[in-house]
Formats: structure tokens, C-alpha cells, sequence
């Protein structure tokens, strides 16, 4: 059972356009991960967020984990083609075994 | 900078081949995962190991196995392919175990696998 939920999974945007991509989940995390795959390549860790209605900014990227600590976005300002990749939401469950649960994706097109 | 790597990055194999995907970290990290990955699926955890010899089921470990001999080596195996294995795997290490939420997984570049 997919407990993480992303959307949009696909997304085609000309560069200077703002976007978010949410990640939702009916369960709670004791903190949450964004990561971003290219091409080829393997995932690339760019934030954690641990408390609840957190807010993390890295450049042009925003980054905000819910209150209920159940869901996150990620909000992308002036989107360049650069930002091209699939978004990758990650979080580490609040009890049980050891293990991160991965939401579903979104593929981010950025047009130039 | 950390390094995972993998010893494939493409594979073809024959439904009831036995197959090896092998990875090794270079930094010292105790644990170590494999993940399949599929367009809408996102990543799924098959197993993870937090130590030499010590091995624990992710979330989908039906038709695979894995061996963690020594601390830089965890191999994922497919003991007899089937087609429904064709995917994505990535293999990832981290540093700490459990009590670290700012916890970091290195990825590895992938090992596309087609079983036909």
C-alpha cells in the first residue's frame, strides 16, 4: 500500500513560472525528505523538514511540512529548465521498523 | 564526497536466470537498502541492512534476497528472474541508525534490469 501521494505526477511548465508539488499521506511522519532524481541518476537528499509547519527555503525552492506533520509541499519559484527532474518525497515513519516510505513522484518539465 | 556505486547499469537477463546486483558504499555507513523503482510507484523498499550479516525485510521482499558480507558490500538476489521483476534498482547507504531524523540516503546511479 502506497502511503505517500504526490501530485501532480506530471508537469510541463515554461521557465519563470512558479509551481508546487505536494505530497500527502494519511499517516503521520516523524520527518520528511525531498529529494530530486535526474536523468540516469540516483536521488539527491535536498531538505528535511522535522516539525511540524516547518518552512525551509534553499534558493528558489521552498520547501513546507503540514502541521499534522501528514503532508509537505514544495513550491518552486522562477522554475528554470535546470530544475528539470523528478521530485521525490521521502518520510521516515513516526513508529516501527527503520524505514522511509517514498511518495510516488512528480516529473517536472522545465521549458526554456 | 560519498560514493555508491553499482556494477551494472544495464542488464538483460532470462526468466528463471539467477541475478546478482551488487553495490558498495565508500564511507563507512552501517546501513545499506535496495529499492526498486517503477513510473508511478515511486521507490519501494525490498531490504535493508544496518550491519554486517544482518539483513531486515522492506516492503516488498517476495522473490529476492540479499547477503551483506562485509560492511562496504550489500548484493541484491533475484534467484530465479521473472518478467515482473523488470525495474529499476537502486541501492542507497546511510550513516545512522534510527534517532536521526536528519538522516541523509546516498543513492547509486541504477541498475536498469529487463527480464525476458
Amino acid at each position: 500500500t502506497q502511503l505517500l501521494e504526490q501530485s501532480p505526477q506530471f508537469l510541463s511548465i515554461q521557465e519563470g513560472e512558479n509551481l508546487t508539488v505536494y505530497c500527502n499521506s494519511s499517516s503521520v511522519f516523524s520527518s520528511l525528505q525531498w529529494y530530486r532524481q535526474e536523468p540516469g541518476e540516483g536521488p539527491v537528499l535536498l531538505v528535511t523538514v522535522v516539525t511540524g509547519g516547518e518552512v525551509k527555503k534553499l534558493k528558489r525552492l521552498t520547501f513546507q511540512f503540514g502541521d499534522a506533520r501528514k503532508d509537505s509541499s514544495l513550491h518552486i519559484t522562477a522554475a528554470q529548465p535546470g530544475d528539470t527532474g523528478l521530485y521525490l518525497c521521502a518520510g521516515a515513519r513516526a513508529s516501527g521498523t527503520y524505514k522511509y516510505i517514498f511518495g510516488t513522484g512528480t516529473r517536472l518539465k522545465v521549458l526554456a | 564526497d560519498v560514493k555508491v556505486t553499482q556494477s551494472s547499469r544495464y542488464l538483460v537477463k532470462r526468466t528463471g536466470e539467477k541475478v546478482f546486483l551488487e553495490c558498495v558504499q565508500d564511507m563507512d555507513h552501517e546501513n545499506m537498502f535496495w529499492y526498486r523503482q517503477d513510473p508511478g510507484l515511486g521507490l519501494r523498499l525490498i531490504y535493508f541492512s544496518y550491519d554486517v550479516k544482518m539483513k531486515e525485510k522492506g516492503d516488498i521482499p517476495e522473490g529476492y534476497s540479499v547477503s551483506r558480507e562485509k560492511k562496504e558490500r550489500f548484493s541484491l538476489i533475484l534467484e530465479s528472474a521473472s518478467t515482473n521483476q523488470t525495474s529499476m534498482y537502486l541501492c542507497a547507504s546511510s550513516l545512522l541508525f534510527q534517532g536521526n531524523l536528519q538522516e541523509t540516503q546516498y543513492f547509486g546511479p541504477g541498475t536498469r534490469l529487463l527480464v525476458l
